[in-house]
Formats: C-alpha cells, structure tokens, sequence
C-alpha cells in the first residue's frame, strides 16, 4: 500500500521570507501523481501544486515550487516570499495514475507565517 | 459554476442516531468521493461513485456507514448508528467525466459530524 509521510507537524517562517515543507512517500508504481493541497482554518482543500511521476521537471506555480526526487520518493514544497495569508495546514498527497481521484494524503504540516 | 457543495456545514448527533450527510458535485461533473478526516490527521479515502454505480469502496467501514449517487440528486452519505468514533470532518470531492486520474479534484468544505 502507498504511504505519505510528512515528518514536520509543524513549520513556521517570517514573512517574506522562504520555507520548505518535507514530503517522503513509499511506492512500486512508476506512473502517478504527487500533489499539495492547503486547508485554511475555512477547512476548503485547495490544489496547489501538481507534479506528474513521468516529468522531470519540477512544477512550479507563482512563489510556490516543489523539489520532486522521483528516486529518492521525495517531494518538497518550498513557499517563497512568504505572506500572511499562507498560514494553513499544508497537505501532501499521492494518486496512482489509474486510480482517478482516489488519494493518499500525509497527516499534515501546520504553517505560521510570522508578521 | 458553483463549487462542490456539502451540506449540513456542521452536524450534531447522539450516539445511535442517524447522519446523512449530502454533496452536489461541481456542475458537469459525475465522479464523487468521499474522504474522511479525524484530527490531527490527513485525508483518508472512503469511496468512489458515478452515476448510480459505487465503483471503489475499499475505505469504506464494512458496517454502518453506506453511500449512494443517484441519477437524479446529491451524494449521500449515511452514517447508521454513530458512535463517538465517528465524530470527525467528511469531504466530498468531485471530477469531470473525462477524469483518466490525471486531473485536480475540486472538494467540498466539509461537514464536521459531532458525535455526543
């Protein structure tokens, strides 16, 4: 069975400033889907970032960009430039590529962002 | 096009009694899943419907709990008898039709189930 560990339940950082958030996942597929999803206190699941198993370049999206080590089952989320409103609880999530929406989520990294 | 809407936002029961939580996927969109979250935890999967058809319940308690997508309505979740244990937050999330498992999943906002 997948897992999805992420080691850090906590994470804080200065504003304006960068973070990583650490993600490690087990699995024997070669073909899926890694995904970071926020929940603000508002409990919405929000995507933020999408990488797909088979590119080997890293997504990014505006200041949030990921390190994916496929070798390794690695994948980072680093925030740059960090703003107030990206206080949340961070998700890392895992989807075999024939499993259409069923995914393996982390138990989570709870993100302050100091003013 | 509105999102993927869950309702009741937050539920009450006492222990025995019935939860029905409901979901109207995004417009367009007939794939539903069901995920459960218990604090301090992440998301674990429950099931997966289409369209009159449940086509994955492997996350599912094998007593209890049940699910439906009819042709016509939301999702249901029911939840019979709730115990304590039950008590946490139910997201739904929806896809399109042309889903090949490759594309975002758009969630609810949950509802929380209180279990007294």
């Amino acid at each position: 069975a997948q897992t999805v560990t992420q080691s850090q339940p906590e994470m804080s950082v200065q504003e304006a400033e960068t973070v990583t958030l650490s993600c490690t996942y087990d699995t024997s597929e070669s073909d899926y889907y890694l995904f970071w999803y926020k929940q603000p206190p508002s409990r919405q699941m929000i995507l933020v970032i999408r990488q797909e198993a088979y590119k080997q370049q890293n997504a990014t999206e505006n200041r949030f960009s990921v390190n994916f080590q496929k070798a390794a089952k690695s994948f980072s989320l680093k925030i740059s430039d960090s703003q107030l409103g990206d206080a949340a609880m961070y998700f890392c999530a895992y989807r075999r590529n024939t499993n259409a929406g069923k995914s393996t989520f982390g138990d989570g990294t709870t993100l302050t962002v100091k003013p | 096009n509105a999102g993927v809407m869950q309702n009741p936002r937050h539920l009450v029961r006492r222990r025995g009694q019935e939860a029905r939580l409901r979901c109207s996927p995004m417009k367009g969109h007939s794939h539903v899943y069901w995920y459960r979250q218990l604090p301090e935890e992440g998301l674990k999967f429950m099931v997966y419907l289409q369209k009159e058809n449940i086509i994955d319940e492997s996350g599912m308690p094998k007593e209890r709990f049940s699910a439906e997508f009819p042709k016509e309505g939301p999702s249901i979740l029911r939840i019979q008898q709730v115990v304590r244990g039950d008590s946490a937050a139910y997201f739904c999330a929806s896809s399109p039709p042309d889903d090949r498992g490759n594309e975002k999943l758009f969630f609810g906002s949950g509802t929380q189930l209180s279990v007294l």
